[in-house]
């Protein structure tokens, strides 16, 4: 799993509910980021960080907020879930610049 | 901003054709390049990086890649594809931003 847990592996949601998707290495990585993982789109960037307590936004941030607040975790919160965000999430980690990254298994969302 | 552009969205090839996969980027200074793959029901793994150096970089599998700066290209080769090489083929480009952003990937299916 590349040193990469994420949980749940399947998620349904009804539109409006929350959830928090888990992400956690084991590798003491500084780097570490969130894509969705769209047909036709590629992976699209959410959000980032390069470091406990610190992040930043990626291509597609609305809807989703992040936290870093220990090296190995990084959850990814969906505060008011729409069917837009029916996707597969991964998770990944790097430990430097140019940031090789090493992915998750990834989290199959969808919102009903 | 940086941005990649993958052109081929699609392609079939026969056991032992020679492949080349399409990779344009559009950043104006230093970049970071890599291929990255996702095998059917997998998560995605790095293929090949260039970082600096030697423009032609090889990665697992037999595959290599071409940087050629001028073009803004970093194309995707293999001489002879294989069965098992079946899958998405995502090119991604880093610049002097923290941002690892993707291309929409390029899926290839190989017959026997």
């Amino acid at each position: 799993n590349a040193g990469v847990t994420q949980t749940p592996k399947f998620q349904v949601l009804k539109t409006g509910q929350s959830m928090t998707l888990q992400c956690a290495q084991d590798m003491n990585h500084e780097y570490m980021s969130w894509y969705r993982q769209d047909p036709g789109m590629g992976l699209r960037l959410i959000h980032y960080s390069v470091g406990a307590g610190i992040t930043d936004q990626g291509e597609v941030p609305n809807g989703y907020n992040v936290s870093r607040s220990t090296t190995e975790d990084f959850p990814l919160r969906l505060l008011s879930a729409a069917p837009s965000q029916t996707s597969v999430y991964f998770c990944a980690r790097s430990d430097r610049r140019p940031y090789e990254q090493y992915f998750g298994p990834g989290t199959r969302l969808t919102v009903t | 901003a940086q941005s990649v552009s993958q052109h081929n969205h699609h392609v079939i090839l026969s056991e032992a054709a020679s492949l080349e996969l399409g990779c344009n980027y559009s950043y104006g200074g230093t970049v970071n390049l890599f291929w990255y793959v996702q095998y059917p029901g997998q998560h995605l793994q790095l293929l090949l990086k260039y970082f600096s150096g030697d423009p032609l970089v090889k990665g697992i599998k037999g595959f290599e890649a071409e940087f050629i700066k001028s073009k803004f290209s970093f194309n995707l080769r293999k001489p002879s594809v294989q069965w098992s090489d079946t899958a998405e083929y995502f090119c991604a480009v880093m610049g002097n931003t923290d941002k690892l952003i993707f291309g929409t990937g390029t899926r290839l299916q190989v017959f026997p």
